[in-house]
């Protein structure tokens, strides 16, 4: 079992829709949660954190449930500007340095 | 900005060469990553290194080996190229006392083995 899996997609939605992707881990040990975004032949950058309480940024929330050991993040009136490989990481300390684990990614394709 | 930098961005070599991928960063960061990624089997770390000189394996280290004599650089090398790491490599650099461990990527050296 890969200790993050994303559904790979691509997710095809409309402008304005709202769409949400999904991820699950598998270290139950795992301390913290982030989604960075990819673009197209570009490197990955932080989108946002994932906090237990949920946290919300703009157009985006992203959810963590530890019990089911689920991560989420809901776009809500998707832009053009929003297609890209949206990546699922989970942090692992190991005590020297802090060690991330990506998914592969979720691809998100917004259409006029 | 933090600015991570990497020496190529395309690299083609033959198979059995020895290969030296540079990464430098700006910020001062004591954590330093090498990934590469592949389709379908998405970021997988190499190596990393949270010191100078000091360094870790990662999940996937076979056929790789890493140096970190200063701070700011942090070096990949293969010392046999295979066909097998075709891939894009992409260095990282992160501050272990920064806001949720972030890490900032170079643009990525696209490395082909023939």
């Amino acid at each position: 079992r890969k200790e993050v899996e994303q559904d790979p997609g691509p997710f095809n939605v409309p402008e304005g829709a709202t769409v949400a992707f999904n991820c699950t881990y598998s270290n139950s040990a795992s301390q913290s949660f982030f989604w960075y975004r990819q673009d197209c032949r570009k490197e990955p950058k932080l989108l946002m954190s994932v906090y237990s309480s949920g946290n919300e940024d703009g157009r985006f929330t992203a959810q963590l449930n530890r019990a089911s050991q689920y991560i989420s993040l809901l776009i809500r009136d998707s832009k053009l500007s929003d297609s890209a490989t949206y990546l699922c990481v989970v942090n692992s300390n190991t005590g020297t340095a802090s060690k991330l684990t990506f998914g592969t990614g979720t691809r998100l394709q917004v259409t006029l | 900005d933090v600015k991570v930098t990497q020496s190529s961005r395309y690299l083609v070599k033959r198979t059995g060469e020895k290969v030296f991928l540079e990464c430098v960063q700006d910020m001062d960061h004591e954590n330093m990553f090498w990934y590469r990624q592949d389709p379908g089997l998405g970021l997988r770390l190499i190596y990393f290194s949270y010191d100078v000189k000091m360094k870790e394996k990662g999940d996937i280290p076979e056929g790789y080996s890493v140096s970190r004599e200063k701070k700011e650089r942090f070096s990949l090398i293969l010392e046999s190229a295979s066909t097998n790491q075709t891939s894009m490599y992409l260095c990282a650099s992160s501050n272990p006392t920064g806001v949720d461990h972030e890490q900032y990527f170079g643009p990525g050296t696209r490395l082909t083995v023939t």
